[in-house]
């Protein structure tokens, strides 16, 4: 199994307070993503990231911002949480562009109250 | 905008093989097709991708249309444990590989 943790798991936070979402990787792979899924929606592609530092906006960005301030870790932040927000959080790593297989970490179901 | 087209659902019996259609008729020379499945409370997990040719490997088969703009993902002998949500992407060089709503393949006993 690919070496990707996501932490915390699960987190119940409160509407208007900041939340941030961890993703970890032991696989130096240089390409990470951020996804929400919510019922009928699918997965939707939140930021991702093609090298430290580089970052860039998917379908869904509005509320939400990254950093990748060293190859192992992709944070996603919640500035100011809402209950539309409410999901569930997948990170994903790949090691090449988009000619190599990804991996995704079990996910982080966050609950905005 | 995932830029792919998969039946909503499919069904299929145990033992039997499965053929799970996408149709990607906007598809750029350079886009790779890529199929991941979703089982339940788990995150994505990669299953096969091809360029040109027909890919084999020891979970499934990819059979991609001469002129690309349609492949099937192909399991052999589909299992319980394959009841799952088919994803098929295409991975192209903008790189933020696009999720549709992919295909609920139920297995029957």
């Amino acid at each position: 199994d690919a070496g990707i943790t996501q932490s915390p798991r699960h987190k119940v936070t409160e509407t208007g307070t900041p939340v941030t979402l961890r993703c970890h990787q032991t696989e130096n792979h240089r390409y990470m993503y951020w996804y929400r899924q919510d019922p009928g929606h699918g997965l939707r592609l939140i930021h991702y990231s093609y090298g430290v530092k580089d970052t860039d906006k998917g379908e869904v960005s509005d509320g939400y911002s990254v950093s990748r301030s060293k190859t192992e870790d992709f944070l996603l932040t919640l500035e100011s949480a809402t209950s539309s927000q409410t999901s569930v959080y997948f990170c994903a790593i790949s090691a090449g562009q988009f000619n190599t297989e990804a991996f995704f970490g079990q996910g982080t179901r966050l609950t905005v109250v | 905008d995932a830029k792919t087209t998969q039946p909503n659902s499919m069904e299929s019996n145990e033992e039997e093989p499965v053929h799970l259609p996408c149709n990607h008729s906007t598809i750029s020379g350079t886009d790779y097709i890529h199929w991941y499945r979703q089982l339940p409370s788990q995150g994505p997990e990669y299953v096969i991708h091809g360029l040109t040719s027909n890919v084999n490997n020891r979970m499934a088969s990819l059979a991609i249309a001469e002129d690309r703009k349609s492949s099937t993902l192909i399991l052999h002998r589909a299992t319980l444990r394959d009841a799952a949500v088919y994803y098929c992407i295409l991975g192209d060089n903008n790189n933020d590989m696009r999720f549709g709503a992919g295909t609920r393949l139920t297995v029957k006993p």
